[in-house]
């Protein structure tokens, strides 16, 4: 069965510089997707990076980006020059082809000015 | 419409009442997922579907729990006989098919069910 564990329940940050959130998974498959979700107190679910487990590079969107270990199965998120508006809870999630997200607890970021 | 819409916003409902809860899916999308997140419980799936079928229904809770979606776009959550601990916020997702390198899925905002 697919697990993805969290373990960070929080994680603070001053604003401008760099956090990590970890994020590891469990699954007997080859082939399978990895994303991170950002939800901020609106609680709409919003998509910040996605992981082909195919690829070896680790995927990158502007301040975002992550460290994909594929045998350790661990998938940690990078903020870089964090701000204000990164505050959020953060999921991780696992997609194996063709099936439901699973995701894991949570970790909910504060940006310190 | 340009993201996944979901209505109403937020519905409190007396235990015992029925509630429906609805999902409008990224335009062009056939993949239509709907999950459940509550205190203790984390995000956790409830049912997916591929145009108008539902493949998995796995996640359903209970049999006062079901779904169903017309014409491969609007789907709709029921919960009969609603209980205190169906309280929780119903999310729903969609993709542009299920498997592959485009099935990134894409959230709505979310219904907040209150059961009193």
């Amino acid at each position: 069965a697919q697990t993805v564990t969290q373990s960070q329940p929080e994680m603070s940050v001053q604003e401008a510089e760099t956090v990590t959130l970890s994020c590891t998974y469990d699954t007997s498959e080859s082939d399978y997707y990895l994303f991170w979700y950002k939800q901020p107190p609106s609680r709409q679910m919003i998509l910040v990076i996605r992981q082909e487990a195919y690829k070896q590079q680790n995927a990158t969107e502007n301040r975002f980006s992550v460290n994909f270990q594929k045998a350790a199965k661990s998938f940690s998120l990078k903020i870089s020059d964090s701000q204000l508006g990164d505050a959020a809870m953060y999921f991780c999630g696992l997609l194996e082809y063709g099936n439901k997200l699973v995701f894991g607890a949570g970790t909910i970021l504060r940006v310190k000015s | 419409g340009a993201g996944v819409s979901q209505s109403p916003s937020n519905k409190v409902t007396e235990k015992g009442k029925d509630v429906e809860l609805r999902c409008d899916p990224i335009s062009g999308h056939t993949a239509l997922y709907w999950y459940r997140q509550s205190l203790g419980q984390g995000l956790e799936f409830l049912i997916y579907f591929q145009g108008n079928s539902a493949p998995d229904k796995s996640g359903l809770p209970s049999d006062r729990f079901s779904a169903e979606r017309t014409g491969g776009s609007v789907s709709t959550l029921t919960i009969q006989r609603t209980q205190q601990e169906d309280s929780a916020v119903y999310l729903c997702a969609s993709s542009l098919v299920s498997g592959g390198p485009t099935d990134t899925q894409y959230f709505g905002p979310g219904t907040r069910l209150t059961v009193l």
